[in-house]
């Protein structure tokens, strides 16, 4: 049982270039959600959904994508890298939404802009 | 401006001792997690609470509702509790988080 699966691990891109970062879970939730971690500012929530077909935005959405077109995937896509998206960014699922069900987080991603 | 406040922000512990770290949230909450993050950056759910107390070996996680505040407690620290403790309410669909309250016990 792999849980949440994030790719890659470390990734240095260029302000302009574009990437998909990936996650996957083996585990049938229906939650799935990103965040990024900053230096002093904790996890804020980027995209979050709720099951397949529904996506929505969370607190910073602005140059992120998403999409869910099946129940165990959930990627995130930088259309046009910028160096204000240099973070950490995190996955995690959960069954349902996350009231009273443990969150399952990937093991994250670094993500440096050029 | 922030929904939810840890304090404090950092801490070092003899081993055994007790530690408490506290959270503070402005919005109406279904629920209150606490979460660990270990050193090499993985985060794991400690907690889930909506109402009273919790208790999972030498952690207990407490809430009051009416106050809009919730502790959580280490008994008996010990080194390997060196991590990064962070709470996060959800008012709706969406997490918001504290920014973490930083731990470290010494033997």
């Amino acid at each position: 049982n792999a849980g949440v699966t994030q790719t890659p691990k470390f990734q240095v891109l260029k302000t302009g270039q574009s990437m998909t970062l990936q996650c996957a879970q083996d585990m049938n939730h229906e939650y799935m959600s990103w965040y990024r971690q900053d230096p002093g500012m904790g996890l804020r929530l980027i995209h979050y959904s709720v099951g397949a077909g529904i996506t929505d935005q969370g607190e910073v959405p602005n140059g992120y994508n998403v999409s869910r077109s099946t129940t165990e995937d959930f990627p995130l896509r930088l259309l046009s890298a910028a160096p204000s998206q240099t973070s950490v960014y995190f996955c995690a699922s959960s069954l349902q939404v996350p009231s009273n069900q443990p969150q399952h987080f990937g093991d994250g991603t670094r993500l440096s802009i050029l | 401006k922030n929904e939810v406040e840890q304090s404090p922000q950092n801490l070092t512990a003899q081993e055994g001792e007790f530690i408490t770290i506290n959270c503070s949230y402005s919005v109406g909450i279904s629920a209150l997690h606490w979460l660990q993050q270990h050193p090499g950056g993985g985060i794991v759910s400690l907690f889930m609470l909506s109402s009273g107390k919790k208790k999972h070996g030498r952690l207990i996680a407490t809430i009051n509702i009416q106050e809009k505040h919730s502790s959580l407690h280490i008994t008996a620290s010990h080194p390997r509790d060196s991590a990064v403790y962070i709470c996060a309410v959800i008012p709706g669909n969406q997490f918001y988080f504290g920014t973490g309250t930083s731990l470290t016990v010494i033997p």
